[in-house]
């Protein structure tokens, strides 16, 4: 079974640009969770979906939002793009809601110049 | 908030155990987690252990749980170069919403 795939692996973008980062969860997985991992603050949870509806939200401005779609699939999207949101963004997929463990993909790795 | 704390660093001897250890603060945690992360990769889960098991054993590793102390430790029995990474400690109440610690780097010396 496939594991959890995200795309792009790697993006250079400038500051006041948007970007959008796409995670497939592992066939039959219907939870997605977000997470950003930086030097500084380490894994901090930004959103989860299930059922295409969110479900739960970390405490992130509102530039950073996100959606999942019929098959699971979710992107999320950051508006307004600041350097100190170079980092690397983790999404995990997990069965359902509350059960279960997460599986996590590689990782986009955003640098904003 | 609540806090998971990690010591960051830890250094051993090819063949040796190694033993990460981790606190969490939150008591409702429901789920505790060791994740590793390799150079340039994801997270990969290694095991976990729900809040009402003291001891979960998984080939080299082996995991406890204090949970009155909100204490917990990975044991990587027979420790090899192939073990050097960045592990992870997270706990979580619904397996969703999931708080990490800052991680503990692993070296392995041959």
């Amino acid at each position: 079974k496939a594991g959890v795939t995200q795309t792009p692996r790697y993006l250079i973008k400038t500051r006041g640009q948007q970007v959008t980062l796409s995670c497939s969860p592992i066939s039959g997985h219907r939870s997605v969770s977000w997470y950003q991992q930086t030097p500084g603050q380490g894994l901090q949870f930004l959103f989860e979906y299930f059922s295409e509806t969110q479900r739960n939200k970390g405490n992130f401005p509102g530039r950073f939002s996100g959606r999942q779609f019929s098959n699971s699939r979710s992107e999320m999207n950051v508006s307004t793009l600041e350097l100190g949101d170079s980092a690397l963004y983790l999404c995990a997929s997990s069965l359902r809601l509350g059960t279960d463990t997460q599986y996590f993909g590689p990782g986009t790795r955003l640098t904003v110049l | 908030g609540e806090d998971v704390e990690q010591s960051l660093f830890l250094s051993v001897r090819e063949g040796d155990s190694s033993v990460i250890n981790c606190t969490y603060t939150d008591s409702s945690s429901t789920y505790l987690y060791w994740y590793k992360q390799e150079p340039g990769a994801g997270l990969q889960l290694l095991t976990y252990i729900f809040s009402n098991m003291d001891m979960k054993q998984d080939q080299r590793l082996t995991v406890l749980l204090n949970k009155k102390d909100k204490h917990l430790s990975l044991r990587i029995a027979d420790t090899q170069t192939g073990d050097s990474a960045i592990y992870f400690c997270a706990e979580s109440e619904n397996n969703n919403d999931m708080r990490f610690g800052a991680g503990t780097r692993l070296t392995v010396k041959p």
